[in-house]
């Protein structure tokens, strides 16, 4: 059974970057229909998704947050991972790790999501 | 960005009774060449992560008890629990995959009268 946790800090410090790595088992990342991303939700707002990456190493993001985001991966350890920079109190919130379903058309690709890991809450504070 | 608009915010049924969830989309997710609606629920409960009931605006993921169902088309669509269980306390939640970025509703919390 497909289980994704993720891990990393907690706490964050204002304009530094926040770190998570989710570590996939029960299934390869390799698989190629699938893509691997990071969605977030903010206290009291919307899910929010982030980005995403395949396991070759393309990936897409948010272009509400592409200037901070950047999503890689590490298919050896079946891990990817999310780096935001520049983090401010907006970017508290509960941080997801997901396989999304990708879904193309008329040539932009979008996504549900399949599998969530449990989720690590961060948060931004001095 | 397609917004998604749930209501209610939060509802309470009855054990045993029916529940209906709303999702409206700023914009059609439907491609009518293909007559699918790009569209899918997730279930919340406490302490757990999303888990995904509905894709397709109506086909139920495999497991999913079939007192959900989903339906609707273009820009308006209803989950529907036929008959409220305890088990089924939880925050629901709509998505649209129509386009990029991928945008989900507010949630609506479903609680036991």
């Amino acid at each position: 059974q497909l289980q994704l946790q993720e891990s990393g800090p907690g706490l964050v410090k204002p304009s530094e970057t926040l770190s998570l790595t989710c570590t996939v088992s029960g299934g390869s990342m390799s698989v190629t229909s699938y893509y691997w991303g990071w969605i977030r939700q903010p206290p009291g707002k919307v899910l929010e998704w982030i980005g995403s990456i395949y396991y070759s190493g393309s990936t897409y993001y948010n272009p509400s947050l592409q200037s901070r985001v950047t999503i890689s991966v590490d298919t050896s350890k079946n891990q990817f991972s999310l780096k935001l920079r520049s983090v401010t109190a907006a970017d508290t919130a509960i941080y997801y790790c997901a396989r999304l379903d990708p879904i193309t058309l008329f040539g932009v690709v979008s996504y549900f999501f399949d599998h969530w890991g449990q989720g690590t809450p961060v948060t931004v504070s001095s | 960005d397609i917004v998604m608009t749930q209501s209610p915010d939060s509802l309470a049924v009855s054990l045993g009774e029916r529940a209906a969830i709303n999702c409206k989309s700023s914009q059609t997710v439907l491609y009518s060449s293909s007559n699918k609606n790009f569209l899918a629920w997730y279930q919340r409960k406490p302490g757990q992560p999303p888990k995904l009931l509905i894709s397709w605006a109506s086909s139920r993921e495999s497991g999913v008890p079939d007192r959900f169902s989903g339906s609707g088309s273009g820009t308006d669509f209803t989950l529907t629990i036929s008959s409220l269980q305890a088990e089924d306390v939880a925050v629901y939640y709509c998505q649209q995959y129509y386009t990029s970025p991928p945008t989900f509703g507010g949630g609506t919390k479903v609680e036991i009268k």
